[in-house]
């Protein structure tokens, strides 16, 4: 079963925040964040494993509530450079394949 | 950035007619993964491997098969290329460390329109 995140889409001023959340209705043993820039490979930003580590990269951080079997990615103080398609890609356990959510479209404008 | 290429990088191809994509990294990493992305549906599993002549189903699996020989090198073949296999088709590597899965580093992607 794919993860569900939300919102499908998101736009934001230069400096404005925002939180991307990614919920699965199975157990959670790991998820992995990416970026993706238009007509670009998916880049990884970070992993979390259960038991509501917070991570963070540049002003982009992570929390993963084990509870919800959710995770949420925070943008701080959001640049340009922070447009692009945001999936997160959860594994069910340890040495499990990766189930990639449907993704989250980010536009930061000036 | 990641040793990983894929060939080609765009191909055009009628229905019904065979077509290998390959994938190569330098990176002596373990795991090797296809994907598919198509709007609206993120990236979904085709095929991975966990070794050589080590190769398991994804999600999406139908239609599509896959080999690998060599540490290197991952292939995926689809035996008569259908209207619906028109997507991008990325490939991706990562290796185990300790307790979960390390980051997949993702090829550059081909871009498949089968007419």
């Amino acid at each position: 079963q794919q993860p569900v995140q939300s919102p499908q889409a998101v736009i934001l001023r230069e400096g404005e925040d925002a939180v991307i959340n990614c919920s699965s209705s199975k157990a959670l043993y790991s998820v992995h964040w990416y970026r993706q820039k238009h007509g670009e490979a998916p880049v990884f930003l970070m992993i979390l494993l259960k038991g509501g580590e917070q991570k963070g990269h540049e002003k982009i951080s992570a929390s993963f509530n084990e509870k919800k079997q959710q995770s949420s990615l925070y943008l701080t103080a959001s640049q340009l450079s922070y447009s692009g398609t945001y999936f997160c890609g959860t594994e069910w356990a340890a040495g499990n394949k990766l189930t990639f959510g449907g993704g989250t479209r980010v536009l930061v404008k000036p | 950035d990641a040793g990983i290429t894929q060939s080609p990088r765009h191909k055009v191809t009628e229905t019904g007619t065979p077509v290998t994509l390959r994938c190569h990294q330098t990176e002596n990493h373990r795991y090797m993964y296809w994907y598919r992305q198509d709007p609206g549906h993120g990236l979904r599993l085709i095929h991975y491997s966990y070794g050589v002549k080590d190769t398991d189903k994804g999600e999406v699996s139908d239609g599509y098969s896959v080999s690998r020989s060599k540490t290197e090198d991952f292939l995926l073949t689809l035996e008569s290329a259908t209207s619906s296999q028109t997507s991008v088709y990325f490939c991706a590597i990562s290796e185990w460390k300790g307790q979960a899965y390390n980051e997949q580093f993702f090829g550059p992607g081909t871009r498949l329109t089968v007419l």
